[in-house]
């Protein structure tokens, strides 16, 4: 079945500095890809999204690239703020799993000033 | 972008009680909608998918009779959570799926039950 494996947490890190978050995914069909950010108490907000091979996705200055050669989508951003804390997750959906979203374990961020 | 609301947002109810949420689609149709629950510092488990005029599928180990479903219609699905006791305390989430370009789901912020 599909699955998603993202770098545990937690991690931490100062305001400025590269944020990378692995993410890889095990998938039967050709998925579309997704990462999600979840702020304390609120829902998920999508941060981004890839539908097929070597599509970027990229929003608020994250960006992660779809890679079916190695089944990656790792998630990147050049300079932090203490505003990107929250959790973020790793996802795909599959048309034949009827676009049930596969989530990974989530990544705490914890950007200090 | 597309939004989802759900209402209400915390809730607190005696053991026993029912307790209805509601999860709407604010500025597109869904034909499906999922629920979710969320345990502290963990990630989301999927209770069920709502497709709008026929019965809910549920995920295995969910109880059907404890967590009703209904969606009646493109822009609204309910969970009502029957004879809820402590251990139904969770945050539950709904999504709503998009369909179109990139079939994406979009989430509403969550309601936050407390069950005494």
């Amino acid at each position: 079945g599909d699955s998603v494996t993202q770098m545990e947490g937690p991690v931490t890190l100062s305001e400025e500095a590269f944020l990378t978050i692995n993410c890889t995914y095990t998938a039967t069909g050709y998925p579309s890809l997704f990462w999600y950010v979840q702020y304390p108490g609120e829902g998920l907000q999508l941060l981004l999204k890839a539908t097929k091979a070597d599509d970027k996705g990229s929003n608020k200055g994250f960006e992660a690239t779809y890679r079916k050669e190695t089944t990656s989508f790792h998630l990147e951003k050049g300079s932090v703020q203490v505003s990107d804390s929250a959790v973020y997750f790793c996802a795909l959906s599959d048309r034949s799993n009827d676009y049930k979203l596969s989530f990974g374990a989530g990544t705490t961020v914890t950007v200090r000033a | 972008g597309a939004v989802v609301s759900q209402h209400p947002s915390r809730v607190i109810c005696k053991s026993g009680t029912s307790v209805k949420i509601e999860c709407r689609s604010l500025d597109f149709q869904a034909t499906t909608m999922f629920w979710y629950r969320q345990f502290p510092k963990q990630s989301l488990m999927l209770m069920a998918t709502s497709n709008e005029g026929s019965k809910a599928t549920y995920e295995q180990g969910v109880e059907k009779d404890k967590f009703l479903i209904n969606h009646a219609s493109l822009t609204l699905s309910t969970l009502t959570v029957t004879s809820a006791h402590p251990e139904d305390s969770s945050f539950y989430i709904c999504s709503a799926l998009e369909m179109g370009a990139l079939d994406t789901q979009y989430f509403g912020p969550g309601t936050r039950l407390t069950v005494l």
